[in-house]
């Protein structure tokens, strides 16, 4: 079956715009989580949705959002980016939740400008 | 709040031998999961291996298996025969069902000596 799909694969913005990133899970799955990886960081969790709700959010600003659609496609979206917002972001899917274990995607390479 | 550590940044293990990557954690919690992610240099993450806290056996996967000490609240991977595909970056990682989200180390990158 198809795995967590993840587009675009890289991206360059400048800072000051606005990116939405986007992840298809693998079919049935319908819990999706977002994390940021950056060598310095390491892997820092984002947020977390099912069915269509937040269920978790990471300590990130406000200007990272997300959402989940009726099919379990999720978006996330960044405004105002700034430098420190370049990293790798990956979309994880599970059936019910996190413990479930994680599929992952293979990630959006966002480096901003 | 829950925590995860891996000591060794870089290790290293010669083709066919065995190497050990450690793990431990913290939390007041007696019922979670405990996992074991690769990430390759293609760089999507592959799930190893995944413990439930309350099962005492150690998990297994093939050439993968874990040394689970609850009281001590560590968690190794194992890799025995060691292949040149083994070489990767491995996150020991931490979840409960009580909150939906996974907590990662930081990571041991593994290299591989044919």
């Amino acid at each position: 079956k198809a795995g967590v799909t993840q587009t675009p694969r890289y991206l360059i913005k400048t800072r000051g715009q606005q990116v939405t990133l986007s992840c298809s899970p693998i079919s049935g799955h319908r819990s999706v989580s977002w994390y940021q990886q950056t060598p310095g960081q390491g892997l820092q969790f984002l947020f977390e949705y099912f069915s269509e709700t937040q269920r978790n959010k990471g300590n990130f600003p406000g200007r990272f959002s997300g959402r989940q659609f009726s099919n379990s496609r999720s978006e996330m979206n960044v405004s105002t980016l700034e430098l420190g917002d370049s990293a790798l972001y990956l979309c994880a899917s599970s059936l019910e939740g996190s413990v479930d274990g994680y599929t992952f995607g293979s990630g959006t390479r966002l480096t901003v400008v | 709040a829950q925590t995860v550590t891996q000591s060794q940044p870089e290790m290293s293990v010669q083709e066919a031998e065995t190497v050990t990557l450690s793990c431990t954690y913290d939390t007041s919690e007696s019922d979670y999961y405990l996992f074991w992610y690769k990430q390759p240099p293609s760089r999507q993450m592959i799930l190893v291996i995944r413990q439930e806290a309350y099962k005492q056996q150690n998990a297994t996967e093939n050439r993968f298996s874990v040394n689970f000490q609850k009281a001590a609240k560590s968690f190794s991977l194992k890799i025995s025969d060691s292949q040149l595909g083994d070489a990767a970056m491995y996150f020991c990682a931490y979840g409960e069902t009580s909150y939906d989200k996974v907590i990662f180390g930081p990571g041991t990158s593994l290299s591989v000596i044919p």
